[in-house]
Parts: structure tokens; sequence; C-alpha cells
């Protein structure tokens, strides 16, 4: 069982167009992150949501950690060829604060495929 | 500012072989954690070293172990190689409790 859901698991769309992943779980996190992975890489860190109800805006990314901080979700706008990648979310287990450190656990994950 | 350096990039063994990864943190970091991705999967944790010892390890079995050097660089060894153990290693380094910085990885096949 994950202790963090992500859907949906693939994602194709075309240039232009909008889409929402969501991670969810039935635990509280104190923090969030999501991630972006391109094939050959490690994870690259987009952000970490602290406070429920936190929403951060990067540039047509938006993330938004829910009230009760068990769930959290990532919208793009306008997605480019140029999103392409395996986007994650994840929290830390096993301690108490807003920054990431310790086990972190994974989402399963999101393939999103963006065509010209 | 070298980021984290992970080597070798790729790496081809056979079951029942022995096997070391190795990692340099970023500069300045003192902790290092792995971790095993399957392709198409999300990361699972296997363990973390901070001041040259194991601080937390998840659900893997003991063939598993590692080592942090006095240099904060760290090191993952596997024993007896089995298939299910090709995957992404990932290693990830971070200053005391702060966020985690990923290298890109030691992709291991086992055949």
């Amino acid at each position: 069982t994950q202790l963090l859901e992500q859907s949906p698991q693939f994602l194709s769309i075309q240039e232009g167009e909008n889409l929402t992943v969501y991670c969810n779980s039935s635990s509280v996190f104190s923090s969030l992150q999501w991630y972006r992975q391109e094939p050959g890489e490690g994870p690259v860190l987009l952000v970490t949501v602290v406070t429920g109800g936190e929403v951060k805006k990067l540039k047509r990314l938006t993330f938004q950690f829910g009230d009760a901080r068990k769930d959290s979700s990532l919208h793009i706008t306008a997605a480019q060829p140029g999103d392409t990648g395996l986007y994650l979310c994840a929290g830390p287990r096993g301690g108490a604060g807003g920054t990431s450190y310790g086990k972190l656990t994974f989402g399963q994950g999101t393939i999103l495929t963006v065509h010209p | 500012d070298a980021g984290v350096t992970q080597s070798p990039t790729h790496l081809i063994k056979t079951r029942g072989q022995q096997v070391t990864l190795r990692c340099s943190p970023k500069s300045g970091h003192d902790t290092v954690s792995w971790y095993q991705q399957a392709l198409g999967q999300g990361p699972q944790f296997i363990f973390q070293y901070y001041e040259e010892e194991e601080r937390q390890r998840g659900n893997f079995p003991d063939r598993f172990s590692g080592h942090q050097f006095p240099n904060y660089s760290s090191e993952l060894n596997v024993n007896a190689l089995l298939l299910g153990d090709s995957a992404l290693y990932l290693c990830a380094s971070s200053f005391s409790r702060s966020i985690q910085y990923f290298g890109a990885g030691t992709r291991l096949s086992v055949l």
C-alpha cells in the first residue's frame, strides 16, 4: 500500500492544454515536496508546501497543499513540451517540522508527455 | 560548486555478485540518503547516514549495507545480487535536516 497515491499515473496531452496532478494520503504530512525527474537524471525539487491551504506558484505551475495536510495538487497551465517528465510528490516520515529530512516517502509518480 | 555526484553511471552485474556504488555529497552537506527507484516508479528509501552512522533505514534486507566516510562521501553495497535489484540507485545529500538534493543516479542491471 502506497502512503502517497498519485493520479493519474500517465498523462498524454497536446501543447497548450492545462492539467492537474493529484497526490493523496490518509496520513498527515508536516510538508510535501514536488519533484520533476527527466530520463537519466535524479529528481529536481520544484517546491515545498508547508502550511495547510497554502498555494505556491512557479511560473505556469501552481501547487496547493490541502487544508488537512493530507493531499496536494500540481496544476500546469498551457503545458509545453519542456514540461514532459516524471512528476513526483514526496513527504518526510519519522520527524516533525516543515523541512524535508530523514526518510522521504514518494508517490509512484505521474508520467507527463506533452506533444508539440 | 559541484552538486551530488554518483559513480559509476551504469553497471551490469550477474546474479550472486556484489556491487559497490559511490556518492559524493554537495559541498557543505553532511547527510547522505540512498534510494532505489524501479523503472516508472517513485524512489524507495534505503537508508540515511549522518556522522558516519546509519541514522534511519527503510524496508530493505541486510544485503544492502552502507558506509559514510569522514569527508561525508558514502558507499552503498549490495551483496548476493538478485534480478529484482535492477534499478536506478539515487543518492541525496543535505545539510543536517534541510532539503535533500539528488544525484543523477547509478543504473544497475542484474543479469
